[in-house]
């Protein structure tokens, strides 16, 4: 089974700063991965499919890159909505969870 | 795209519950569809595939107590929880993949199942 290993568990920062986000794979998954964000008591919603393809609709503050078993999520400019949780997605073998950033804005 | 998750509630371990998702605003037949779940408090938890032909996946915390299965007349996803366990309390999403397979994109706004005696 495919592991995601998704840090800073927690991360605070202000807004108009730029964050990242990192998930590690424990193998290869050939850029399979997207972005979700969460706010509280709300569904998780898409942000980035297939590493660094951004969902319609979604701010382009947001990107991801990586490649191989490392990946980032980037938001430049934070905002006061950026509040939220951000999980990963690996879907090169079925699918497996990050466990999640909790991004504070101070 | 709106996904209707229902049937969550309180029961007791090694009992059995069911939950539906009715899906509309999109030709349910040709998407692939998802259970995820999230532990209060927790991260998200994938729990079970069925693609546009039937076909099924299953984490294995649940495989062999837990089935996935689609009525496309009606538009409605299921999830069959059986022998179920404390560690199954979780809030219960559906999701239909982005394109016909593949990631969840659009979620429903999830159903609360609780197994406590």
């Amino acid at each position: 089974d495919i592991q995601m290993t998704q840090s800073p568990a927690s991360l605070s920062a202000s807004l108009g700063e730029t964050v990242s986000i990192e998930c590690l794979a424990s193998e290869d998954i050939y850029n399979n991965l997207a972005w979700y964000q969460q706010k509280p008591g709300k569904s998780p919603q898409l942000l980035i499919y297939y590493a660094s393809s951004l969902q319609d609709g979604v701010p382009s503050r947001f990107s991801g890159s990586g490649s191989g078993t490392q990946y980032s999520l980037k938001i430049n400019s934070l905002e006061s909505e950026d509040a939220a949780t951000y999980f990963c997605l690996q879907d090169s073998e079925y699918w497996t969870f990050g466990g999640g950033t909790k991004l504070e804005l101070k | 795209v709106q996904l209707v998750e229902s049937g969550g509630g309180l029961v007791q371990p090694g009992k059995s519950l069911k939950l539906s998702c009715s899906a509309s605003g999109f030709t349910f037949s040709s998407y692939g569809m998802h259970w995820i779940r999230q532990a209060p408090g927790k991260g998200l938890d994938w729990v079970a595939y069925i693609s546009s032909s039937s076909g099924t996946v299953y984490a294995d915390a649940v495989k062999g107590r837990f089935t996935i299965s689609r009525d496309n007349a009606k538009n409605t996803l299921y999830l069959q929880l059986n022998s179920l366990k404390s560690e199954d309390t979780a809030i219960y999403y559906c999701a239909r993949s982005v394109t016909t397979e593949g990631i969840p994109a659009y979620w429903g706004q999830g159903t609360l199942v609780t197994v406590s005696s």
